[in-house]
């Protein structure tokens, strides 16, 4: 089946302590990115990457590190956590970074970070 | 910059009545715009792309036009059931950001039955 997984789905953490959130597509998918969604303003774009070792910063990249380094993989790291980032976050990807591609998403990871 | 809102913030109706959902976007330099539902717990799911060279999109009971020009797209949902409950975003993708979607705040719609 056709899909993009994240993984963990839930996850609560500290502040300070490092982590990774996976996300891994199936669909030969060229263009991936991260997006958070929190109450009030929606779903905003963290990082983008256009093929396998280009990355791009998105409009709130601040205390987010990701790479890619295969095609399938585009994993999002958080070096020191702070409370500011718990939030519900989104992977997508779509075929080619064409602009009129659909955007398939993962079913999401809700991060707490205390 | 490219703004998205979609009023209202939560809508609900009785089985049957048709849905009308609002999305508007302040810059008309869109490569298109897409509507996608949201439920509890999980990913969006695509439901249609409207390129910005079309007026409307139809797939099944869904109904979605575009005026550029007005920087208004309505989703429209024929004879609502209550699987229909669940949220609404709209996206553009605007020319002016690559490959971003600037995403409204959502309509939370339940269907009562």
């Amino acid at each position: 089946e056709a899909q993009v997984t994240q993984n963990p789905r839930y996850l609560i953490t500290v502040t300070g302590k490092k982590l990774t959130v996976t996300c891994s597509q199936n669909m030969n998918h060229e263009y991936m990115s991260w997006y958070r969604q929190d109450p009030g303003l929606g779903l905003r774009q963290i990082y983008y990457s256009m093929n396998v070792e280009v990355t791009d910063k998105g409009d709130v990249p601040e205390g987010y590190k990701v790479s890619r380094k295969e095609k399938r993989n585009f994993p999002l790291i958080l070096e020191s956590p702070s409370p500011n980032q718990t939030s519900l976050y989104f992977c997508a990807s779509s075929p080619r970074q064409a602009p009129n591609e659909k955007l398939f998403f993962g079913s999401g990871t809700q991060l707490s970070v205390l | 910059k490219q703004e998205v809102t979609q009023i209202p913030a939560a809508l609900s109706v009785p089985e049957g009545e048709n849905l009308v959902l609002n999305c508007s976007f302040t810059d008309s330099a869109i490569y298109n715009l897409q509507w996608f539902r949201q439920d509890p717990g999980k990913g969006l799911t695509s439901l249609l792309l409207i390129q910005s060279s079309q007026r409307e999109q139809t797939s099944g009971r869904l109904n979605a036009s575009l005026d550029k020009s007005s920087g208004r797209s309505t989703l429209y949902i024929a004879a609502s059931q209550p699987g229909d409950s669940a949220t609404y975003l709209c996206a553009v993708r605007p020319k002016a950001a690559g490959n971003k979607l600037t995403f409204g705040g959502g309509t939370r719609v339940l269907v009562k039955p």
